[in-house]
């Protein structure tokens, strides 16, 4: 596709649920990023991979947050029982660096909102 | 570590006026990339302008243009002729020049056009 794609837009989930999200970059993308965005506030940064690669985990806030992209492309984010705090917009975002890897620009998809009930 | 400020929660501009956004930020180092990002209701997060911190001369994108002061360490965001579709959320960010790194992002501005 022309843009990166994230599914579902909207998830509602109960307390102790497992989700997953999906992004999809754009085709050629080989960084990719996930960024939680809580409500009010802006995005901040969960997790990098480069290609398959998961070189950042910093920012995912605990082990219940898991994210991985196989075959460098496709990353799923997944949050196993999910609890109220959990609550977020997830943005993903992919770029493509060039030779010089200061140049890239990270482009965004239209983001997943997760509500714990 | 870098923050990024935006002490304005809320701005309002009238059709085909001029509005400034206002952003600070804190680093240590002296190469690094500042952003403005638009949010509209859709959620996606769309880049208007960029600038390199090692270039003086501030950036301009059609009706959007910076203010940079690096010593103030200051990227306020001007928008010209603001138009109904400029309503949104704006969001100043940081990112470090080395390598493939992520962005740090302000709390954003929500700003909002009247006809």
């Amino acid at each position: 596709g022309a843009g990166v794609s994230q599914s579902p837009r909207y998830k509602v989930a109960k307390r102790g649920q497992d989700v997953a999200l999906r992004c999809d970059p754009i085709s050629g993308h080989v960084s990719l990023f996930w960024y939680q965005q809580a409500l009010g506030q802006g995005p901040e940064f969960l997790t990098y991979f480069q290609n398959e690669a998961q070189l950042d985990k910093s920012g995912l806030p605990s082990d219940r947050f898991f994210a991985e992209r196989p075959e460098g492309s496709v990353s799923t984010l997944k949050i196993q029982r999910t609890q109220q705090e959990d609550s977020a917009v997830y943005l993903c975002a992919s770029s493509r660096p060039f030779q010089d890897a200061s140049t890239d620009t990270q482009y965004f998809g239209p983001g997943t909102r997760l509500t714990v009930l | 570590a870098q923050t990024v400020t935006q002490s304005q929660p809320e701005m309002s501009v009238q059709e085909a006026e001029t509005v400034t956004l206002s952003c600070t930020y804190d680093t240590s180092e002296s190469d690094y990339y500042l952003f403005w990002y638009k949010q509209p209701p859709s959620r996606q997060m769309i880049l208007v302008i960029r600038q390199e911190a090692y270039k003086q001369q501030n950036a301009t994108e059609n009706r959007f243009s910076v203010n940079f002061q690096k010593a103030a360490k200051s990227f306020s965001l001007k928008i010209s002729d603001s138009q109904l579709g400029d309503a949104a959320m704006y969001f100043c960010a940081y990112r470090r020049w080395a390598g493939n790194t992520p962005l740090v992002f302000g709390k954003g501005t929500r700003l909002s056009v009247i006809a």
